[in-house]
Protein backbone atom coordinates (compact mmCIF):
# COMPACT_ATOMS: atom_id res chain seq x y z
CA UNK A 1 0.00 0.00 0.00
CA UNK A 2 1.04 3.28 -0.82
CA UNK A 3 1.66 5.44 2.52
CA UNK A 4 3.10 8.56 4.11
CA UNK A 5 3.86 8.65 7.91
CA UNK A 6 4.85 11.77 9.63
CA UNK A 7 5.16 10.22 13.46
CA UNK A 8 4.97 13.61 15.01
CA UNK A 9 2.18 15.66 15.54
CA UNK A 10 4.16 18.51 17.36
CA UNK A 11 7.44 19.72 17.38
CA UNK A 12 8.26 22.38 19.48
CA UNK A 13 12.13 23.75 19.43
CA UNK A 14 13.83 26.80 20.61
CA UNK A 15 15.11 29.31 18.25
CA UNK A 16 18.80 28.63 16.68
CA UNK A 17 17.60 24.97 17.29
CA UNK A 18 18.32 22.04 14.40
CA UNK A 19 15.10 21.14 13.34
CA UNK A 20 13.99 17.38 11.90
CA UNK A 21 10.63 16.53 10.63
CA UNK A 22 10.44 13.30 9.78
CA UNK A 23 8.56 11.40 7.38
CA UNK A 24 8.53 7.46 6.08
CA UNK A 25 6.93 6.81 2.88
CA UNK A 26 5.65 3.16 1.53
CA UNK A 27 6.05 2.71 -1.91
CA UNK A 28 6.78 -0.01 -4.05
CA UNK A 29 7.89 2.11 -7.64
CA UNK A 30 10.38 4.96 -7.59
CA UNK A 31 9.03 7.85 -5.57
CA UNK A 32 8.39 11.48 -6.14
CA UNK A 33 8.21 12.99 -2.68
CA UNK A 34 7.28 16.79 -1.92
CA UNK A 35 7.32 18.80 1.31
CA UNK A 36 4.60 20.93 1.45
CA UNK A 37 3.93 23.90 4.05
CA UNK A 38 1.06 25.74 5.38
CA UNK A 39 1.84 28.92 7.40
CA UNK A 40 -0.99 30.48 9.78
CA UNK A 41 -3.83 31.53 7.45
CA UNK A 42 -1.91 31.04 4.33
CA UNK A 43 -2.84 28.53 1.78
CA UNK A 44 -0.95 25.26 1.20
CA UNK A 45 2.24 25.51 -0.70
CA UNK A 46 5.17 23.58 -2.23
CA UNK A 47 8.31 23.74 -0.15
CA UNK A 48 10.51 21.62 -1.86
CA UNK A 49 10.85 18.12 -3.70
CA UNK A 50 13.33 15.53 -3.40
CA UNK A 51 14.00 15.82 -7.59
CA UNK A 52 15.22 18.93 -7.48
CA UNK A 53 17.67 18.66 -4.48
CA UNK A 54 17.35 22.49 -3.90
CA UNK A 55 17.49 23.90 -0.30
CA UNK A 56 14.23 26.88 0.09
CA UNK A 57 14.19 28.73 3.75
CA UNK A 58 17.53 26.97 4.72
CA UNK A 59 16.07 23.52 4.58
CA UNK A 60 16.74 20.54 2.82
CA UNK A 61 15.47 16.85 2.13
CA UNK A 62 17.43 13.94 1.45
CA UNK A 63 15.23 11.28 -0.36
CA UNK A 64 16.95 7.75 1.51
CA UNK A 65 15.23 5.17 -0.17
CA UNK A 66 17.16 2.10 1.81
CA UNK A 67 15.21 3.55 4.58
CA UNK A 68 12.43 4.70 2.44
CA UNK A 69 12.60 8.11 4.57
CA UNK A 70 12.69 11.77 3.53
CA UNK A 71 12.96 14.04 6.75
CA UNK A 72 12.91 17.48 6.24
CA UNK A 73 15.93 19.23 8.12
CA UNK A 74 16.97 22.47 9.00
CA UNK A 75 20.19 23.59 11.40
CA UNK A 76 19.04 26.88 12.73
CA UNK A 77 15.36 27.36 13.54
CA UNK A 78 13.93 30.39 13.01
CA UNK A 79 10.33 31.77 14.58
CA UNK A 80 8.84 32.34 10.93
CA UNK A 81 9.60 28.53 10.51
CA UNK A 82 6.32 27.99 12.62
CA UNK A 83 4.00 26.35 10.44
CA UNK A 84 2.45 22.88 9.51
CA UNK A 85 4.29 20.60 7.34
CA UNK A 86 2.99 18.15 5.29
CA UNK A 87 5.13 15.13 3.67
CA UNK A 88 3.61 14.27 -0.19
CA UNK A 89 4.35 11.63 -2.47
CA UNK A 90 2.72 11.03 -5.99
CA UNK A 91 1.92 8.26 -6.77
CA UNK A 92 2.67 7.44 -10.25
CA UNK A 93 3.24 9.27 -13.11
CA UNK A 94 0.58 10.94 -15.20
CA UNK A 95 -1.80 11.82 -12.01
CA UNK A 96 -2.09 15.13 -10.18
CA UNK A 97 -2.85 12.44 -6.83
CA UNK A 98 -1.11 12.94 -4.32
CA UNK A 99 -0.76 10.63 -0.89
CA UNK A 100 0.01 13.23 2.21
CA UNK A 101 1.18 12.33 5.71
CA UNK A 102 -0.89 13.75 8.75
CA UNK A 103 1.50 16.91 9.21
CA UNK A 104 3.49 17.97 11.56
CA UNK A 105 2.92 21.14 13.36
CA UNK A 106 6.58 22.72 13.65
CA UNK A 107 6.53 25.65 16.92
CA UNK A 108 9.54 27.77 17.46
CA UNK A 109 9.97 28.80 20.96
CA UNK A 110 11.65 32.67 20.86
CA UNK B 1 -0.64 35.36 -12.82
CA UNK B 2 -3.53 35.00 -11.02
CA UNK B 3 -3.95 31.55 -8.60
CA UNK B 4 -6.06 29.06 -7.66
CA UNK B 5 -9.36 30.25 -6.68
CA UNK B 6 -12.00 28.69 -4.65
CA UNK B 7 -15.51 29.63 -4.07
CA UNK B 8 -17.14 30.23 -2.02
CA UNK B 9 -14.40 30.58 0.97
CA UNK B 10 -17.56 29.42 3.67
CA UNK B 11 -20.66 27.24 3.62
CA UNK B 12 -23.00 26.28 6.08
CA UNK B 13 -25.39 23.87 5.00
CA UNK B 14 -27.58 21.33 7.03
CA UNK B 15 -27.83 17.70 6.93
CA UNK B 16 -29.30 15.89 3.74
CA UNK B 17 -29.09 18.81 1.83
CA UNK B 18 -26.30 19.45 -1.29
CA UNK B 19 -23.56 21.70 -1.72
CA UNK B 20 -21.38 22.65 -5.26
CA UNK B 21 -17.70 23.89 -4.21
CA UNK B 22 -16.02 25.98 -7.41
CA UNK B 23 -12.46 25.72 -8.44
CA UNK B 24 -10.58 27.91 -11.23
CA UNK B 25 -7.46 27.01 -11.93
CA UNK B 26 -4.52 28.54 -12.76
CA UNK B 27 -4.52 29.41 -16.39
CA UNK B 28 -3.02 26.99 -18.69
CA UNK B 29 -2.80 24.29 -15.65
CA UNK B 30 -5.54 21.25 -17.02
CA UNK B 31 -5.13 18.64 -14.13
CA UNK B 32 -7.71 19.56 -11.15
CA UNK B 33 -7.39 17.52 -7.95
CA UNK B 34 -9.90 17.92 -4.76
CA UNK B 35 -8.76 17.03 -1.20
CA UNK B 36 -10.41 16.97 1.96
CA UNK B 37 -9.01 18.42 5.18
CA UNK B 38 -10.19 17.49 8.54
CA UNK B 39 -7.90 17.39 11.98
CA UNK B 40 -8.48 14.05 12.51
CA UNK B 41 -7.88 12.44 8.74
CA UNK B 42 -5.57 15.25 7.41
CA UNK B 43 -5.22 15.80 3.67
CA UNK B 44 -7.40 12.97 1.74
CA UNK B 45 -7.31 12.91 -2.15
CA UNK B 46 -10.69 12.59 -3.58
CA UNK B 47 -10.11 12.95 -7.18
CA UNK B 48 -8.48 14.52 -10.08
CA UNK B 49 -9.59 16.02 -13.33
CA UNK B 50 -7.94 16.59 -16.56
CA UNK B 51 -8.78 17.47 -19.74
CA UNK B 52 -12.56 17.28 -18.48
CA UNK B 53 -12.01 13.17 -17.35
CA UNK B 54 -11.57 11.96 -14.20
CA UNK B 55 -8.27 10.43 -14.15
CA UNK B 56 -8.46 9.33 -10.83
CA UNK B 57 -10.66 9.04 -7.52
CA UNK B 58 -10.00 8.67 -3.85
CA UNK B 59 -12.07 6.35 -1.37
CA UNK B 60 -15.08 8.43 -1.22
CA UNK B 61 -18.66 7.40 -1.12
CA UNK B 62 -20.20 7.99 -4.15
CA UNK B 63 -22.21 11.28 -2.74
CA UNK B 64 -18.71 13.27 -3.50
CA UNK B 65 -18.85 13.72 -7.10
CA UNK B 66 -17.37 15.96 -9.65
CA UNK B 67 -16.55 17.48 -13.46
CA UNK B 68 -14.28 19.73 -15.08
CA UNK B 69 -15.49 22.03 -17.58
CA UNK B 70 -13.66 22.54 -21.34
CA UNK B 71 -11.93 26.09 -19.07
CA UNK B 72 -10.21 23.47 -17.10
CA UNK B 73 -13.03 24.71 -13.98
CA UNK B 74 -13.91 22.29 -11.94
CA UNK B 75 -16.67 21.72 -9.46
CA UNK B 76 -17.77 19.35 -6.70
CA UNK B 77 -20.85 18.06 -5.23
CA UNK B 78 -21.38 16.68 -2.15
CA UNK B 79 -25.14 15.07 -2.00
CA UNK B 80 -27.05 14.35 1.25
CA UNK B 81 -24.79 16.23 3.55
CA UNK B 82 -23.69 14.13 6.79
CA UNK B 83 -22.09 16.35 9.63
CA UNK B 84 -18.97 14.39 9.22
CA UNK B 85 -18.93 16.14 6.01
CA UNK B 86 -17.69 19.11 7.70
CA UNK B 87 -14.29 20.00 6.36
CA UNK B 88 -11.98 22.37 4.70
CA UNK B 89 -11.65 21.32 1.09
CA UNK B 90 -9.14 22.07 -0.85
CA UNK B 91 -8.38 22.14 -5.02
CA UNK B 92 -4.98 21.83 -6.44
CA UNK B 93 -4.41 22.75 -9.74
CA UNK B 94 -1.11 21.48 -11.52
CA UNK B 95 0.30 21.38 -15.72
CA UNK B 96 0.20 17.88 -15.52
CA UNK B 97 1.02 17.15 -19.16
CA UNK B 98 2.62 13.54 -20.51
CA UNK B 99 5.58 14.60 -18.47
CA UNK B 100 6.93 11.60 -16.27
CA UNK B 101 6.99 14.06 -12.92
CA UNK B 102 4.48 15.42 -11.24
CA UNK B 103 6.67 18.90 -11.02
CA UNK B 104 4.13 20.77 -8.31
CA UNK B 105 0.62 21.36 -6.81
CA UNK B 106 -0.72 24.50 -6.65
CA UNK B 107 -3.62 24.96 -4.01
CA UNK B 108 -6.40 27.50 -3.64
CA UNK B 109 -7.75 28.38 0.15
CA UNK B 110 -10.27 26.38 0.32
CA UNK B 111 -13.65 26.45 1.17
CA UNK B 112 -15.04 25.73 4.78
CA UNK B 113 -17.93 24.13 4.65
CA UNK B 114 -19.50 23.26 8.04
CA UNK B 115 -22.63 20.57 8.31
CA UNK B 116 -25.22 21.37 10.65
Amino acid sequence: AQRVTQPEKLLSVFKGAPVELKCNYSYSGSPELFWYVQYSRQRLQLLLRHISRESIKGFTADLNKGETSFHLKKPFAQEEDSAMYYCALHSSSNTGKLIFGQGTTLQVKP
Amino acid sequence: KAGVTQTPRYLIKTRGQQVTLSCSPISGHRSVSWYQQTPGQGLQFLFEYFSETQRNKGNFPGRFSGRQFSNSRSEMNVSTLELGDSALYLCASSLQGTAVFFGEAFFGQGTRLTVV
